[in-house]
């Protein structure tokens, strides 16, 4: 069954850590992206990447970090230099960034940094 | 720079009732506008995805519809059901720029049993 997992679903860390979200795909899809979700506001794109080993910074990527070594994996680094770390974080993918592409998106990880 | 708004935040309608979910944007230069629905603590899933040359887009009792001059598209839910309570977001994919999608904050629906 082709979908996009990621894990875990719920993470707690420490201000000041680095913490890692991982997301993967079976859809052999090209482009996969990161979004933030904040109640009460609308998806936030974080990095996209088009290809295997490119990727581009969305309209939030301060304090975030991304790897795109190979198709399926496209993880998420949260550093510590992001202010404001705590939110629901989805990764979503596409068969390719051309318009007509819908975007999958999986279930989402919790993040609470305290 | 593209704005989506979707109004009201929440609604709460007694099951069997028909309802209209309002989303609106900011710039007509748009590709297509689709539909999502997010359950509690979970992604989101594509209901409807309507090209910028339709006007409309149904499957089963969910009815899209796009009126891209005035910025406006409406999600019609007939009969709804407990099952329907859940949130749903509205996301335009920009004409220009890169075709960056644009995401609503969404409304979120509860149906009464």
């Amino acid at each position: 069954d082709g979908g996009i997992t990621q894990s875990p679903k719920y993470l707690f860390r420490k201000e000041g850590q680095n913490v890692t979200l991982s997301c993967e795909q079976n859809l052999n899809h090209d482009a996969m992206y990161w979004y933030r979700q904040d109640p009460g506001q609308g998806l936030r794109l974080i990095y996209y990447s088009q290809i295997v080993n490119d990727f581009q910074k969305g309209d939030i990527a301060e304090g975030y970090s991304v790897s795109r070594e190979k198709k399926e994996s496209f993880p998420l680094t949260v550093t510590s230099a992001q202010k404001n770390p705590t939110a629901f974080y989805l990764c979503a993918s596409s068969m390719d960034t051309s318009p007509n592409s819908p975007l999958h998106f999986g279930n989402g990880t919790r993040l609470t940094v305290t | 720079k593209q704005e989506v708004t979707q109004i009201p935040a929440a609604l709460s309608v007694p099951e069997g009732e028909n309802l209209v979910l309002n989303c609106s944007f900011t710039d007509s230069a748009i590709y297509n506008l689709q539909w999502f629905r997010q359950d509690p603590g979970k992604g989101l899933t594509s209901l409807l995805l309507i090209q910028s040359s339709q006007r409309e887009q149904t499957s089963g009792r969910l009815n899209a519809s796009l009126d891209k001059s005035s910025g406006r598209s409406t999600l019609y839910i007939a009969a709804s059901q407990p099952g329907d309570s859940a949130t749903y977001l509205c996301a335009v994919r920009q004409g220009t720029g890169g075709f960056k999608t644009i995401f609503g904050a969404g409304t979120r629906l509860f149906v009464k049993a």
